[in-house]
């Protein structure tokens, strides 16, 4: 069973800084990885997705790699924002339809 | 374009009653699933739907849980007899096709189900 785990639970940055969140999962048979953005009370968005043939996809201030022999993901937020402060989720697609999802990573933004 | 919606919102029911919750995909995706997260954890797969048939059901924690699409769009997700366990936000994405590494799956806002 894919098991997926996301460090740190939670992180607090000033405006202004690099960061990045870490994701490892332990089954490297994968589809894809995907980042998802989610906000209090809000649904799932969609940040990148990175295809298993690929090692990294980026948007914008966004930048997210894909080891998937070590079974690791990394995603980099450039010049952090208060606006990004929410709940970072990774997500590991094995089956093609099914996402198994970490337990993500609160980020908090202090201006 | 209008996105994945879900109805209702917040759903408070006590202990034994039957709850129904629906999903209306982005118009054009045929394929549809449901996950379940609870609070401080990450969403949980329950269901896939490729058209009007579930493809995949065996994230169901049990046969209280059951959903159907009958008309390979609108899903309603059908729990019986539900337990303070069953408390949890419910999410609905839906994907263009299925299989495909590129296929993203964009999700609904969930609804929220308290049970009392």
């Amino acid at each position: 069973k894919q098991e997926v785990t996301q460090i740190p639970a939670a992180l607090s940055v000033p405006e202004g800084e690099n960061l990045v969140l870490n994701c490892s999962f332990t089954d490297s048979a994968i589809y894809n990885l995907q980042w998802f953005r989610q906000d209090p009370g809000k649904g799932l968005t969609s940040l990148l997705l990175i295809q298993s043939s690929q090692r990294e996809q980026t948007s914008g201030r966004l930048n997210a790699s894909l080891d998937k022999s070590s079974g690791r993901s990394t995603l980099y937020i450039a010049a952090s924002q208060p606006g990004d402060s929410a709940t970072y989720l990774c997500a590991v697609e094995n089956s093609g339809y099914a996402l198994n999802f970490g337990k993500g990573t609160s980020l908090l933004v202090t201006p | 374009g209008a996105g994945v919606s879900q109805t209702p919102s917040n759903k408070v029911t006590e202990k034994g009653k039957y709850v129904e919750l629906r999903c209306d995909p982005i118009s054009g995706h045929t394929a549809l699933y449901w996950y379940r997260q609870s609070l401080g954890q990450g969403p949980e797969f329950l269901i896939y739907f490729q058209g009007t048939g579930a493809a995949d059901d065996s994230g169901l924690p049990n046969d209280r849980f059951f959903a159907v699409r009958p008309e390979g769009s609108v899903s309603t997700l059908k729990i019986q007899r539900t337990e303070r366990g069953d408390s949890a936000v419910y999410l609905c994405a839906s994907s263009l096709y299925s299989g495909a590494s590129t296929d993203t799956q964009y999700f609904g806002p969930g609804t929220r189900l308290t049970v009392l």
